[in-house]
């Protein structure tokens, strides 16, 4: 069974923020939120990850709510090159990770 | 550039050929990953190695064989594919074999082609 949900794909104007949302409503308490983003032909990259509270870097931001539920991801002034399938995963950090299918977030000029 | 390195980035070859894919990682981690990309599917994790010792064989075939002669060198030989096993074929690397704080490291992938 699938411990996250994503859509499959959104668009977002570039110079907007990109507002990526992940249900995850099965998650343990132990369990992290990770984000990892693959564009075109490349290699997965590690985005950002939190456990119970909200956490920021250099790319982006992870809101987490309250019940842990869901989660989004934000990327605060996207550029043509934020285009990439976006992954949200669930995992005690302490297991192999296991990629779904991801969101496909296309920004647009 | 991640960190970690792998070769070729293409490669064609026939079933019947024998080549070796390639992975180096320099940021001392000590788990390495390989993973399998096919068209249109999700990552399928097919081997994992922590201190140079296989942990993990997800049911992969025998034609795929790894080799990890040391914690930043990982090797994937390949004899008599398939054209099914076209794929990107990814290779990462982590702190240990469960990710540690900052999660995988990812190659390239070196998208291979058989005919």
């Amino acid at each position: 069974d699938a411990k996250t949900t994503q859509p499959p794909s959104m668009d977002c104007a570039e110079g907007r923020a990109a507002n990526l949302p992940c249900n995850h409503s099965t998650i343990s308490g132990n369990e992290y939120v990770y984000w990892y983003r693959q564009i075109h032909s490349q290699g997965p990259q590690y985005i950002i990850h939190g456990l119970k509270n909200n956490e920021t870097n250099e790319m982006a931001s992870l809101i987490i709510t309250e019940d842990r539920k869901s989660s989004t991801l934000i990327l605060p002034h996207a550029t043509l090159r934020d285009t990439a399938v976006y992954y949200c995963i669930v995992n005690f950090g302490n297991e192999k990770l296991t990629f779904g299918t991801g969101t496909r977030l296309t920004i647009i000029p | 550039e991640t960190g970690v390195t792998q070769t070729p980035r293409h490669l064609v070859m026939g079933m019947t050929n024998k080549k070796s894919l390639k992975c180096e990682q320099h940021l001392g981690h000590n788990a390495m990953y390989w993973y399998k990309q096919s068209a249109k599917k999700p990552l399928e994790l097919m081997f994992v190695y922590s201190l140079e010792e296989r942990v993990e064989n997800n049911s992969v075939p025998s034609r795929f064989s790894p080799e990890c002669p040391n914690s930043s060198h990982l090797f994937l030989h390949l004899h008599t594919l398939q054209p099914e096993d076209s794929a990107l074929y990814l290779c990462a690397s982590s702190q240990d074999r469960f990710g540690g704080v900052h999660g995988y490291t990812f190659g390239s992938g070196t998208r291979l082609t058989v005919v």
